[in-house]
């Protein structure tokens, strides 16, 4: 089946520490997105990409990196810089220019500083 | 890209129709309304889209005024599964354009 998966599902990072969330699609879709939800909130655009070695900032990327050498795949790194990194991150992907059917989004993975 | 304005929650019992109302006064003229759902703990779900008039599909309707300023979202016969979080889009179909979501409608239904 079609569809994207990120792992891991849990993570947990020490203060200082770099960690990088995983995102592949199998749905040969251009674009993949990245997305930060806190408790109660809505979504967050942090990062998006429409093409192989290209991405593009969304609103909120301080503290965040994102690298697309494959088009199957749209990993984020949280990096130290990011002051609350304690969040829902969500990974999404559409075709480019055929959005009849909406995103398609990952189950998340639920970050947490300790 | 244009503003959303829904209901920050509501209330509803098993078997009932929901229908939530958005509010996009500022549309543009190549807009779509798109609407999600969402579940605790996974990411959001595509349930309908429009561009005008009425739209129906397997899970719900969709109902466009002719002046589109507002959309409202209407889901038959609810049950207890269908407590989440929706969410109303306004944008152009070009996905080039990012996704906004804002804190959405929080649907819970009641036994």
């Amino acid at each position: 089946d079609g569809g994207i998966t990120q792992s891991p599902k849990y993570l947990f990072r020490k203060e200082g520490q770099n960690v990088t969330l995983s995102c592949e699609q199998n749905l040969n879709h251009d674009a993949m997105y990245w997305y930060r939800q806190d408790p109660g909130q809505g979504l967050r655009l942090i990062y998006y990409s429409q093409i192989v070695n290209d991405f593009q900032k969304g609103d909120i990327a301080e503290g965040y990196s994102v690298s697309r050498e494959k088009k199957e795949s749209f990993p984020l790194t949280v990096t130290s810089a990011q002051k609350n990194p304690t969040a829902f991150y969500l990974c999404a992907s559409s075709p480019y220019r055929d959005t009849n059917y909406g995103y398609t989004f990952g189950s998340g993975t639920r970050l947490t500083v300790v | 890209l244009a503003k959303t304005t829904q209901p920050i929650s509501m209330d509803s019992y098993e078997g009932q129709e929901v229908n939530i109302t958005c509010s996009h006064n500022n549309i543009a003229t190549n807009d779509y309304i798109t609407w999600y759902q969402q579940f605790p703990s996974q990411g959001p779900r595509f349930i309908i889209q429009g561009y005008k008039t009425k739209v129906t599909n397997e899970v719900a309707s969709l109902f466009i005024p002719a002046d589109r300023k507002s959309s409202t979202l209407s889901l038959p016969r609810v049950s207890l599964s269908d407590t989440a979080v929706y969410y109303c889009l306004v944008a152009p179909m070009d996905s080039s354009y990012k996704l906004i979501f804002g804190s959405g409608t929080r649907l819970l239904v009641r036994p």
